[in-house]
């Protein structure tokens, strides 16, 4: 089965300091990783993923994520953070062993940044 | 704007009541994946179409749900005797074949009393 963990039900920074959202995942194969932010009363957008090649993923908006394979973690980056990027984040996994389609998401992290 | 598009984008309905919601993907998208999100938590798959083919069904879709995409275009999601553990968002996604990226749409928001 494929899980996804996110470990910090909210994140505080100040703007300008950098940002890290944690996400660490289960699969049995190769993992297949994403991130997507949610506003209020919205749908997901997609921000980055890792399929295969560089462990460093560049996304949308200056967001950056790393896949660590020997920690089986995937956690999303920022150097420098905005008001603006205040949202709920959600990291999402999929075994590309099963053949299944379906996305395994978190339970998300609330990133609140401080003017 | 060719985002995934999804209607109604609110719905309240009494218990015992039948809904029905619709998704339209993005152009040429041949998959089309149905989400429900509670609140406080991410969203839970429930079903994916690759074409009109339904290939993958969650436990989570009873038989009071039902899914169809007949022409491999346009997706509708009915829920028949809503109960009020139904209350939630219901997010369609699209993908190409060629991308494992899910684009979402903004969602339908069901409100059972």
């Amino acid at each position: 089965a494929q899980s996804v963990a996110q470990p910090e039900d909210q994140v505080n920074v100040a703007e300008g300091n950098p940002l890290t959202v944690k996400c660490t995942y289960s699969v049995s194969g190769n993992p297949y990783l994403f991130w997507y932010v949610q506003y209020p009363n919205r749908g997901l957008q997609f921000l980055l993923k890792y399929i295969t090649g560089d462990n460093l993923v560049k996304g949308s908006y200056g967001f950056e994520a790393e896949f660590n394979k020997s920690q089986t973690s995937f956690h999303l980056k920022k150097p420098s953070a905005l008001v603006s990027d205040s949202a709920l984040y959600f990291c999402a996994v999929r075994d590309e062993g099963t053949g299944r389609r379906a996305l395994t998401f978190g339970s998300g992290t609330r990133l609140q940044v401080q003017p | 704007d060719t985002g995934v598009s999804q209607n109604p984008r609110h719905k309240i309905t009494k218990r015992g009541q039948n809904v029905t919601f619709r998704c339209d993907p993005i152009s040429e998208h041949n998959r089309l994946y149905w989400y429900r999100q509670t609140l406080g938590q991410g969203p839970e798959f429930l079903t994916y179409f690759q074409n009109e083919a339904q290939l993958e069904k969650s436990r989570l879709l009873s038989d009071r749900f039902s899914a169809e995409r007949p022409k491999g275009s346009f997706s509708t999601l009915e829920i028949q005797r809503t109960e009020q553990g139904d209350s939630a968002m219901y997010l369609c996604a699209s993908s190409p074949d060629e991308t494992e990226t899910q684009y979402f749409g903004p969602g339908t928001r069901l409100l059972v009393l």
